[in-house]
């Protein structure tokens, strides 16, 4: 089966620009999370979608960052505008549904300037 | 959330067994316990889970002691595209899949 796949794989902009990640899951999938990982932390749960609804995104800072699952397949994830802090790279994983293993993609690597 | 302990770094000498530990001794009755692992410049990759009983796959087998306050991944045979971070993730219907810093383990040739 295909994996998750995550474009683009890099992208530089600098603070204060948007920037926008596209994630497209297993097929059948329902349970798709958007992941951020700092350089040397574990990766940090930013929002976790069930078919098109929100589960969690309770640690999506909502003030910058923004995600839609439309018609419960494909993902994006916007931050606008830009800080420093941002640079990571952020992960998309799906599952065959809640408590299901997680499958990832290689990520896309943000770095703000 | 249910919070997992684990070392920060483990060393293990290529064809030999590893064992990596984790300890969470506030685990509830349904609780899951899941481990993955990152290998450099890659997402995280599944590699066992289990309730109660030990569990064997292709990849690995995972030890839960009885009264399931801890547990331990067992790699048979190390070899050096083992190295990775592993993390050790509980899980229940009513939490989500949280990461810890997880355990770099460094295998020599």
């Amino acid at each position: 089966e295909a994996g998750v796949a995550q474009s683009p794989r890099y992208k530089i902009i600098e603070k204060r620009q948007s920037v926008a990640f596209w994630c497209n899951p297993i097929s059948g999938h329902a349970t798709l999370y958007w992941y951020q990982q700092i350089l040397g932390q574990g990766p940090k749960l930013l929002i976790q979608f069930q078919n098109n609804g929100v589960v969690d995104d309770s640690q999506l800072p909502k003030d910058r960052f923004s995600a839609e699952r439309l018609k419960g397949v494909d993902s994006t994830l916007k931050i606008q505008p830009a800080k420093l802090e941002d640079s990571a790279v952020y992960l998309c994983a799906s599952s065959l549904n809640r408590g299901k293993p997680l499958h990832f993609g290689n990520g896309t690597r943000l770095t703000v300037t | 959330d249910a919070k997992t302990t684990q070392p920060n770094s483990m060393e293990s000498n290529e064809e030999e067994p590893v064992h990596l530990p984790c300890n969470h001794s506030t685990i509830s009755g349904t609780d899951y316990i899941h481990w993955y692992r990152q290998l450099p410049s890659q997402g995280p990759e599944y590699v066992i889970h289990g309730l109660t009983s030990n569990v064997n796959n292709r990849m690995a087998s995972l030890a839960i002691a009885e009264d399931r306050k801890s547990s331990t991944l067992i790699l048979h045979r190390a070899t050096l595209r083992d190295a990775a971070v592993y993390y050790c993730i509980l899980w229940n219907n009513f939490n989500k899949f949280y990461f810890g810093s997880g355990t770099k383990l460094n295998v020599k040739p």
